[in-house]
């Protein structure tokens, strides 16, 4: 089992371009999540996915768009990148909400000009 | 709203030294997990308390969670360098069940 992967791991964006995070988890989870971190801040939610076809907004969605594509797949997309978007981001699954352990991918370390 | 703080932020011990990092949470949680992240790595689940009162120890490490589960600790007796990383606790939020982050203890082990 590969677990959660993400893709890319590295990207440099010039402010406006847009780009499409990738997400799969291979272990049936219901539950997908996309976090960003910042030095300092800890892990802050963007969006979550409690089922296929379903996403609710998390701590900081603006700028975000989120598609559940099927139950093994969370796409994170920045429509028009600013440098406040720098940050590493991390997709992760689960079995339930708040309950169960959360799986995270290797991350994707974006980068802003 | 709803915050999970940590303290401290940055720990700097010797190779042997206990290391004690301490979670506390504005609001009453109905369970507590801690997470590590190793230097460039991603977060990995370590444990999950839920009882009030609750003591778990994994080999050197030992969590807590306290009486009125508003707070919780991680102990790492005689600490070594696979030890170092930043250690993450988390609570759910009482409105909508996602997990909400503490700001991360990063622990530095020098040899």
């Amino acid at each position: 089992n590969a677990g959660v992967t993400q893709t890319p791991k590295f990207q440099v964006l010039k402010t406006g371009q847009s780009m499409t995070l990738q997400c799969a988890q291979d272990m049936n989870h219901n539950s997908m999540y996309w976090y960003r971190q910042d030095p300092g801040m800890g892990l802050r939610l963007i969006y979550y996915s409690a089922s296929e076809g379903t996403t609710d907004k998390g701590e900081v969605p603006n700028g975000y768009n989120v598609s559940r594509l099927n139950k093994r797949e969370f796409s994170l997309r920045l429509e028009s990148a600013a440098p406040s978007q720098t940050s590493v981001y991390f997709c992760a699954s689960s079995g339930d909400r708040g309950t169960y352990e959360q799986y995270f991918g290797p991350g994707t370390r974006l980068t802003v000009t | 709203g709803q915050q999970v703080m940590q303290i401290p932020q940055y720990q700097h011990v010797q190779e042997g030294e206990d290391f004690t990092t301490y979670c506390n949470s504005s609001t009453t949680l109905s369970n507590i997990q801690w997470y590590k992240q190793r230097p460039g790595g991603h977060p990995v689940f370590l444990i999950q308390l839920v009882k009030s009162g609750e003591v778990k120890k994994q080999k050197r490490l030992t969590f807590q969670f306290g009486e009125a589960k508003k707070n919780s600790s991680l102990h790492i007796t005689a600490t070594q360098t696979t030890d170092v990383g930043t250690y993450f606790c988390a609570g759910p939020n009482y409105n909508t069940d996602k997990l909400i982050f503490g700001t991360g203890t990063r622990l530095q082990v020098f040899p």
